[in-house]
């Protein structure tokens, strides 16, 4: 299995809503990755987790929060949103990079379109 | 500072053409080099992984190849089909000090349009 979920397929908030994004893994990969993605550019990495610990924050306003239950699940809390925050939010998964050497993949799941009003 | 570079932007061809699509990085360096398509509002499907020790990857029509010393990965197509309309984007990880995971650099992707 190499896929990776991710819910909802669409969310529409307004600006004082609390929200939240779900991704999911079940390849025993133990590095999970949130991204925002803008129309016509490449994806930009926003927070890495690596073993359940955010090891990367890209200087993402706090407005994002992110958090990793357990090894499967990565959540995105969203909380008082900018209407330039609306945008496609992919998540990724991979294996360790020092166990994986040059075979080292990353894993996208299909997005959350998120509008913001 | 690894910075990756796609050509073209776009591309227009009819139907059953070949067609390659360019990538280019400046550290050679690399683990290897990742190529995925994105249909529209959708996600990233990783079409081929060319590891650096390789100089060629191959799936059904597809065919990448990778020349680490001049800094170039190609990504030929076969025979093209309107199915095969969308953008495509070249990555290349970069291993953050050692650590478990890799932070991607992507190309700024070429969008390709198959016409009937």
């Amino acid at each position: 299995d190499t896929e990776v979920t991710q819910t909802p397929k669409h969310l529409v908030m307004g600006m004082t809503n609390k929200k939240s994004l779900k991704c999911e893994q079940h390849m025993g990969h133990r590095a999970m990755y949130w991204y925002k993605q803008k129309a016509k550019k490449p994806p930009e990495l926003m927070f890495v987790y690596s073993y359940e610990k955010l090891s990367i924050n890209e200087s993402v306003p706090s407005r994002f929060s992110p958090e990793c239950p357990n090894s499967s699940l990565l959540n995105l809390h969203l909380h008082a949103l900018q209407p330039e925050d609306s945008a496609l939010y992919l998540c990724a998964s991979s294996q360790p990079m020092r166990l994986a050497g040059r075979k080292y993949e990353q894993y996208f799941g299909p997005g959350t379109r998120l509008t913001v009003t | 500072k690894q910075e990756v570079t796609q050509i073209p932007a776009a591309l227009s061809v009819p139907e059953g053409e070949n067609l390659v699509l360019n990538c280019s990085f400046t550290d050679s360096a690399i683990y290897n080099l990742q190529w995925f398509r994105q249909d529209p509002g959708k996600g990233l499907t990783s079409l081929l992984l060319i590891q650096s020790s390789q100089r060629e990857q191959t799936s059904g029509r597809l065919n990448a190849s990778l020349d680490k010393s001049s800094g170039r990965s190609t990504l030929y197509i076969a025979a093209s089909q309107p199915g095969d309309s969308a953008t495509y984007l070249c990555a290349v990880p970069l291993n953050a000090g050692g650590t478990s995971y890799g932070k991607l650099t992507f190309g700024q992707g070429t969008i390709l349009t198959v016409h009937p």
